[in-house]
């Protein structure tokens, strides 16, 4: 099975604040790399895909980059409504495994 | 608009079978792969495994010995079956549909979930 292991497992910000947040893949995944966004009671939100494809609707101040085993995600300018719980997922093989999850707090 | 809907018990007996159903509306479900995924209270996500509208299908070999996933021959609906349930299969269980983009998959469409309480 390919480990995802993203760092760190959660963070305080303020808005308006650049936040980053890290995935590794324990073997190489190529872009084969997904981030969600997922908020209290609700199912995920995909943001993200192919590593760094931009799902329409989503802000731009939403990125994605990395290839091969090390990804991140970036919000440019943090808003009230990202605050929430960030996954990546790999789709490279099955089983199709998530990171532990990222919980971007209000600092 | 693409809906998918979990229905099934809320409530399990440690040591039965678990069943739920996934009712796919606004698109075919004869062109894509359809996952199950869950998701402890407060943990993380857990991909449980998915079926192809040909009735192939990939488990996580985790739960491997226990997931049966069906889809119907009317193909409007995909089905779960996890037996010997225990505490530990407490969850929100998800239906979801795996779309490609340049042949990388993704979760674009989702239920909302049902959270499913295996206890006595």
């Amino acid at each position: 099975d390919i480990q995802m292991t993203q760092s760190p497992s959660s963070l305080s910000a303020s808005a308006g604040d650049r936040v980053t947040i890290a995935c590794r893949a324990s073997h190489s995944i190529s872009s084969y790399l997904n981030w969600y966004q997922q908020k209290p009671g609700k199912a995920p939100k995909l943001l993200i895909y192919a590593a760094s494809s931009l799902q329409s609707e989503v802000p731009s101040r939403f990125s994605g980059s990395g290839s091969g085993t090390d990804f991140t995600l970036t919000i440019s300018s943090l808003q009230p409504e990202d605050f929430a719980t960030y996954y990546c997922q790999q789709s490279y093989s099955p089983p199709l495994t998530f990171g532990g999850g990222t919980k971007v707090e209000i600092k | 608009q693409v809906q998918l809907q979990e229905s099934g018990p809320g409530l399990v007996k440690p040591s039965e079978t678990l069943s739920l159903t996934c009712t796919v509306s606004g698109d075919s479900i004869s062109r894509y792969y359809w996952n199950w995924i869950r998701q402890p209270p407060g943990k993380g996500l857990e991909w449980i495994g998915h079926i192809y509208y040909s009735g192939s299908t990939n488990y996580n070999p985790s739960l491997k010995s226990r997931v049966t996933i069906s889809i119907d021959t009317s193909k409007t609906h995909f089905s779960l079956k996890l037996n010997s349930v225990t505490a530990a299969d407490t969850a929100v269980y998800y239906c979801a549909r795996q779309s490609s983009a340049w042949g990388m998959d993704y979760f674009y469409y989702w239920g909302q979930g049902t959270l499913v309480t295996v206890s006595s």
